[in-house]
């Protein structure tokens, strides 16, 4: 079955204690992304990846990191969480950067305390 | 101003009549725009896409697509109280990572 798969979908912890969301896709796709979701904001791109090795920001990357060593993996690193990053977090991936509907993950709902 | 708005709801709609949501953007090199459902709790799942000027039609949905307004907007046909949800408008350029959403319309179907 073609999917994205997030872990962990749920997650409370502290302030400071660095955490890793890892995204897994298995269509092959090259271009996978990070968003966050806020009440009435819609979603916000966190970070993108175009293909291996290659990553760019998106329009509320700080406190984020990413990397993409393979191309199924795409992880979301917060290295030092603060309470504004409680949020809940998709992963998604399409074929390529242009005129391609994405595909999401079912989301992991952080709560940083 | 945001790069992409939507129409700001809720909106609400008697079973069986035709729901239409709106949405403008802001950058004219936006090539590719789609639809997504988002159910509570649930993540986004597409429901049309459309790429060229005119209207793009599958089953009881319309995609309405006018770039020289920076205008794109989807109707649904005989809305079902299955339709209720919160339906974001996406925004994508030629060949570039960026992708950007609209806030948002929460529909409800009442029956």
């Amino acid at each position: 079955e073609a999917q994205v798969t997030q872990n962990p979908r749920y997650l409370i912890t502290v302030t400071g204690k660095k955490l890793t969301v890892t995204c897994s896709q298995n269509m092959n796709h090259e271009y996978m992304s990070w968003y966050r979701q806020d009440p009435g904001l819609g979603l916000r791109q966190i970070y993108y990846s175009m293909n291996v090795e290659v990553t760019d920001k998106g329009d509320v990357p700080e406190g984020y990191k990413v990397s993409r060593k393979e191309k199924r993996n795409f992880p979301l690193i917060l290295e030092s969480p603060s309470p504004n990053q409680t949020s809940l977090y998709f992963c998604a991936s399409s074929w390529t950067a242009s005129n391609q509907p994405q595909h999401f993950g079912d989301g992991t709902r952080l709560s940083i305390l | 101003q945001k790069e992409v708005e939507q129409n700001s709801g809720p909106l609400s709609v008697p079973e069986g009549a035709i729901a239409s949501l709106n949405c403008t953007y802001s950058d004219r090199g936006s090539q590719s725009f789609f639809w997504y459902r988002q159910y509570s709790g649930k993540s986004p799942e597409l429901i049309m896409f459309i790429y060229s000027n005119g209207d793009k039609e599958d089953g009881r949905f319309t995609a309405q697509l006018n770039k020289a307004s920076q205008y794109v907007s989807l109707l649904i046909r005989d809305s079902q109280p299955s339709d209720s949800a919160t339906y974001l408008c996406a925004v994508r350029p030629l060949n570039a990572g960026k992708s950007t959403f609209g806030d948002g319309t929460t529909l409800t179907v009442k029956p």
